[in-house]
């Protein structure tokens, strides 16, 4: 099973403040997923990355695919707190498993 | 529509007790899963059922019996559960995985408590 290295485990930060999350692997992914949680939610999909170098937006949110496809990072501008929750990285590996990252629990202070 | 609905939202049980869990998507998707999630952490894999046959068990304790009794239904089945069998559980669905490229949409879980 492929491994996800994902940091940081907390992040605490006040509102306006930016930040990023990185998930890093020593293998390669064909795909990878990156989620928020709210407590007692799901996980909600906010983008799928698949070609190296790749970067995708989401608002404030820009999500960037390393060019190796080994490496994922997750930065918000002017955090919110509406953006307070858990963050997961996912890997796709083969025959229908993801690889979860342990988890970003990201805090905005207003 | 990407929509997976989950029930109960809400369960509590005794050690003695027998339940399901409910899980339903319309999205056409041929994959579906069971998670276990324990707070704060990522959910860890159960089951994966592909074109409604099961394809992985992570070798999951026997007191958790799943079923897909069609491409739309995924049923987690309890009985005997420990107190540290308490956690949220969810249900996932996607594509099956072919081409290397799928996306996995969750359901909102059940909350899960074993008395």
């Amino acid at each position: 099973t492929q491994l996800l290295e994902q940091s940081p485990q907390f992040l605490s930060i006040q509102e306006g403040e930016n930040l990023t999350v990185y998930c890093n692997s020593s293998s390669v992914f064909s795909s990878l997923q990156w989620y928020r949680q709210e407590p007692g939610e799901g996980p909600v999909l906010l983008v799928t990355v698949v070609t190296g170098g790749e970067v995708k937006k989401l608002k404030r949110l820009t999500f960037q695919f390393g060019d190796a496809r080994k490496d994922s990072s997750l930065h918000i501008t002017a955090a919110q707190p509406g953006d307070t929750g858990l963050y997961l990285c996912a890997g796709l590996e083969y025959g229908n498993k993801l690889v979860f990252g342990a988890g970003t629990i990201l805090r905005v202070k207003s | 529509d990407t929509e997976v609905t989950q029930t109960p939202k809400h369960l509590v049980m005794g050690m003695t007790n027998k339940k399901s869990l409910k899980c339903e998507q319309h999205m056409g998707h041929r994959a579906m899963y069971w998670y276990k999630q324990k707070a704060k952490k990522p959910p860890e894999l159960m089951f994966v059922y592909s074109y409604e046959k099961l394809s992985i068990n992570e070798s999951v304790p026997s007191r958790f019996s799943p079923e897909c009794p069609n491409s739309s239904l995924l049923n987690l089945h309890l009985h005997a559960l420990q107190p540290e069998d308490s956690a949220l559980y969810l249900c996932a669905s996607s594509q099956v995985e072919t081409s290397g490229y799928y996306e996995q949409y969750f359901g909102p879980g059940t909350r899960l408590t074993v008395t």
